[in-house]
């Protein structure tokens, strides 16, 4: 099962666009990206998620590098809201999409 | 908008007790997932099922059973609580594919 490599933290100003990492590179050709975020005492929400081309909802944008091999999601203005702890993993439609692997996140801090 | 709810916030047991740990969701999802969460090591699945009666194990089975009598309720099973299987559990459903995971809340879960 492919695997996500993430930083441990970051932390950004309020109003000001967020960029977060993530590296896949063992993705296959049937693994779709998805981000995921996780506020305290709650469980995991869905941000976005896309297989090859960039796509943008009313939360995010993602941005998915033309080899796959890694990915960013684009909080465009954050908030203090936006502090969570943000999951990057892969779904692997071939396979039905069961055995997704969550790693350690990025635990974002949003200053005022 | 998908529903999932876990029976129980907090749930506190003794060593040696039968746990049950309860997960409906509304939307009618074939798939449903048991994960638990620790610091540092991230989300890992426990066991999921993709059709009623049906479950596969996932990475940490052990110490664990699961029931899917209907379509919208996944049950997970401690047989015999250990301090060790102290952890938050959260449950997720989706369709099959590469759609998204619907979580709840999560159990945090304290055996002593």
């Amino acid at each position: 099962d492919a695997k996500t490599t993430q930083p441990n933290s970051m932390e950004s100003n309020e109003e000001e666009p967020v960029h977060l990492p993530c590296n896949h590179s063992t993705i296959s050709g049937t693994d779709y990206i998805h981000w995921y975020r996780q506020l305290p005492s709650q469980g995991p929400e869905y941000v976005i998620h896309g297989l090859t081309s960039n796509v943008n909802n009313r939360m995010a944008s993602l941005a998915i590098a033309e080899d796959r091999k890694s990915s960013t999601l684009i909080l465009h203005r954050a908030t203090l809201r936006d502090a969570a702890v943000y999951y990057c993993i892969l779904r692997d439609v071939g396979t039905g999409g069961f055995k997704t692997i969550f790693g350690a996140g990025t635990r974002l801090f949003v200053k005022a | 908008d998908v529903k999932v709810t876990q029976s129980s916030r907090y749930l506190v047991k003794r060593t040696g007790e039968k746990v049950f740990l309860e997960c409906v969701q509304d939307m009618d999802h074939e798939n449903m997932f048991w994960y638990r969460q620790d610091p540092g090591l991230g989300l890992r699945l426990i066991y999921f099922s993709y059709d009623v009666k049906m479950k596969e194990k996932g990475d940490i089975p052990e110490g664990y059973s699961v029931s899917r009598e209907k379509k919208e309720r996944f049950s997970l099973i401690l047989e015999s609580a250990s301090t060790n299987q102290t952890s938050m559990y959260l449950c997720a459903s989706s369709i099959p594919g590469s759609s998204p995971l619907h979580f709840g809340n999560g159990t945090r879960l304290t055996v002593t």
